[in-house]
């Protein structure tokens, strides 16, 4: 049973025409989290929710947005998707509630390409 | 700046033999750290994690070891496995934060 959920698997789009990407979870997780990874690169943190609260990356372009309308659901928006935003987008959640197991879940992501 | 890194970019092993796959961080602040293991166009899955309070975790066939004054973790794989061939990246976090640093992975082949 899928926890976390990733719509499209793959999803193409326009030099500048604006796309978003979905994540749901099942798991009723706190925290959600959309990495950026690029080949050969590590998964870069763009944002992430602590419930409702938002945090961004210092270096996250502000073309990058994101919504997270209740807790199953956190949307990626890119404005204006750009040659280089061509990338594997991943979504994971994590409890948030200190435990002694503290791992993320992630889904199977979005490989984004960008014409 | 990257925190948490994973100097070999690739590692080839025969089958049966052990893998041993390193991480290096900088950050001391860095309390619980993780290992995910990646295929191509799939997420991520965990693997096995470690808190600071511990020196070696164990799960099956994959053992973390964290050496905190050096900085350093390693995982091994005994025996390894054809189908173990994937990216390998670590990861870490500090208490109470909830943000995930990850390495730039090492790109395992079992060789059969």
């Amino acid at each position: 049973d899928a926890m976390v959920i990733q719509n499209p698997r793959y999803q193409v789009t326009q030099f500048g025409k604006p796309v978003t990407l979905s994540c749901s979870q099942t798991l009723n997780h706190n925290v959600m989290y959309w990495y950026q990874q690029k080949s050969s690169q590590a998964p870069k943190l763009l944002f992430h929710y602590y419930d409702k609260d938002f945090n961004n990356e210092a270096d996250t372009p502000d073309n990058f947005q994101s919504r997270r309308p209740n807790t199953s659901f956190c949307f990626l928006d890119i404005r204006s998707p750009g040659l280089g935003d061509a990338a594997m987008y991943l979504c994971a959640t994590k409890s948030g509630i200190p435990t002694t197991n503290e791992k993320l879940f992630f889904g199977s992501g979005t490989q984004l390409s960008v014409l | 700046d990257q925190q948490v890194k994973q100097n070999s970019p690739s590692l080839s092993v025969q089958e049966g033999r052990i893998s041993i796959l390193n991480c290096d961080y900088t950050n001391s602040m860095f309390d619980y750290f993780l290992w995910y293991k990646k295929y191509p166009a799939e997420g991520p899955t965990f693997l096995i994690s470690i808190s600071s309070i511990k020196d070696k975790n164990e799960d099956g066939r994959f053992t973390v070891f964290l050496n905190k004054s050096a900085k350093h973790l390693s995982l091994h794989i005994v025996p390894s496995q054809p189908g173990d061939s994937a990216v390998y990246f670590c990861a870490a976090l500090s208490g109470g934060y909830q943000k995930v640093t990850f390495g730039t992975g090492t790109k395992l082949q079992v060789i059969p």
